[in-house]
């Protein structure tokens, strides 16, 4: 039950895209296709952008989208929007009915 | 419109007991897996518990086994988190989420547990 890695932090300007990853192991990202990303603002509960890896949720905008390769998976964010400043965290399950949070990454808006 | 109401949060001492509550409408309760999540100040989240649908299966983070227990009262639309032998790192915001499709979809605005030593 290791975290997954995310970078600490990312960025990009309004208008660029931008890619977060989070590494697991074989026995969580490599292992499932259940995948999910979650955007936190300050103070506010997660919600919800992306499930089994490259699903979005009704309303979460096609600007998001989610990848994997291997062990790791990949978060998307094209033309960046100030509202998309937030803190961002992968999960994954991990078998045995368990599941795996990443230990999140501050994305800023330049 | 889906509605998770979390409850029961305070202040207790090292080695206390607190009852979480998390009061669900909106949605078909008695369907979903729901989870605990918790989120300690300025950290990241962390998965602490799930719980099936009938309530016939619970699971658990290593870290609190043995102290913590999930339940359900789909009758009731509620889950709850007993929590037991509480010890300074398991001071967080508690979330409790509905899953779907292996993923959290529905979150309660969350209740801060405060364990004081």
């Amino acid at each position: 039950q290791s975290a997954l890695t995310q970078p600490p932090s990312a960025s990009g300007s309004p208008g660029q895209s931008v890619t977060i990853s989070c590494t697991g192991t074989s026995s969580d990202i490599g292992g499932y296709d259940h995948v999910s990303w979650y955007q936190q603002h300050p103070g506010k509960a997660p919600k919800l952008m992306i499930y089994e890896v490259t699903k979005r949720p009704s309303g979460v905008p096609d600007r998001f989208s989610g990848s994997k390769s291997g062990n790791t998976a990949s978060l998307t964010v094209s033309g960046l929007q100030a509202e998309d400043e937030a803190d961002y965290y992968c999960s994954s399950y991990a078998g045995s009915n368990t599941w795996v949070f990443g230990g999140g990454t501050k994305l800023t808006v330049l | 419109e889906v509605q998770l109401v979390e409850s029961g949060g305070g202040l207790v001492q090292r080695e206390g007991s607190l009852r979480l509550s998390c009061a669900a409408s909106g949605f078909t309760f008695s369907s979903y897996w729901m989870t605990w999540v918790r989120q300690a100040p300025g950290k990241g989240l962390e998965w602490v518990a799930a719980i099936k649908p009938d309530g016939s299966e619970k699971y658990y983070v290593d870290s609190v086994k043995g102290r913590f227990t999930i339940s359900r009262d789909n009758a009731k639309n509620s889950l709850y988190l007993q929590m037991n032998s509480l010890r300074a790192e398991d001071t967080a915001v508690y979330y409790c989420a509905g899953m779907s499709y292996w993923a959290n979809e529905y979150w309660g605005q969350g209740t801060l547990v405060t364990v004081s030593s």
